[in-house]
């Protein structure tokens, strides 16, 4: 497609269960975020993937973040034994490369509620 | 870690009036970003602006970042229904070749027609 896609659009679940959440970015896209935007707030960094380079995980908030990057492309948030203060909008950002001249194109976002 | 303090959190205004939003931080960036986030959606970027003093003019927009680069704004003349929206400021914190993007906490626009 021609922009960030990510799946699933939203996603209710109970406390204590894990999710994935899916994103896709622009193709030929290098850099890869994952921002959390909880109400009220801005958003908050929470991973960063640049090609084949060890990903920078210091927005993480707990053990319970992980997330990977297959191939260079597709990327996958999952958050184990989910916690009501996890709901949130995940979103999900690429950029051509790594440098802050390129522009972030987001992703529409995965609604998460943990109930 | 370097903040960006938004002004006004909310915002509405009759449709035809001017309005202004500021982004203020203690820290320097080298360069600072607005975008505008629709319900349902990500944010979109409007502008980039890199160097202290740069005005920037889009339409109906127009951005400002401040001499000492430790703030911006955003005005908008004659808004229409359509600016309706969330509105983000975000730095870059660490200058050329850097990848992260501290972003505020946003502006509510309504626009009232």
């Amino acid at each position: 497609g021609a922009g960030v896609s990510q799946s699933p659009s939203n996603k209710v679940t109970e406390k204590g269960k894990d999710v994935e959440l899916r994103c896709d970015p622009i193709s030929g896209h290098t850099a890869l975020y994952w921002y959390r935007q909880s109400l009220g707030q801005g958003l908050e960094f929470l991973i960063y993937f640049q090609g084949n380079s060890a990903p920078d995980k210091s927005g993480l908030p707990s053990d319970r973040f992980s997330a990977e990057r297959t191939g260079g492309s597709v990327s996958t948030l999952t958050i184990q034994r989910t916690q009501q203060e996890d709901s949130a909008v995940y979103l999900c950002a690429s950029r051509r490369q790594g440098s802050s001249t390129d522009t972030q194109y987001f992703g529409p976002g995965t609604r998460l509620t943990v109930l | 870690t370097q903040l960006l303090e938004q002004s006004p959190q909310f915002l509405s205004i009759q449709e035809g009036e001017n309005l202004t939003v500021y982004c203020n931080s203690s820290s320097v960036f080298s360069s600072l970003q607005w975008y505008r986030q629709e319900p349902g959606e990500g944010p979109v970027l409007l502008v980039t602006v890199v160097t202290g003093g740069e005005v920037k003019k889009l339409k109906r927009l127009t951005f400002q970042f401040g001499d000492a680069r430790k703030d911006s704004s955003l005005h908008i003349t004659a808004a229409q229904p359509g600016d309706t929206g969330l509105y983000l400021c975000a730095g870059d914190e660490t200058g050329a070749g850097s990848y992260q993007l501290t972003f505020g906490k946003g502006t509510k626009l309504s626009v009232i027609p």
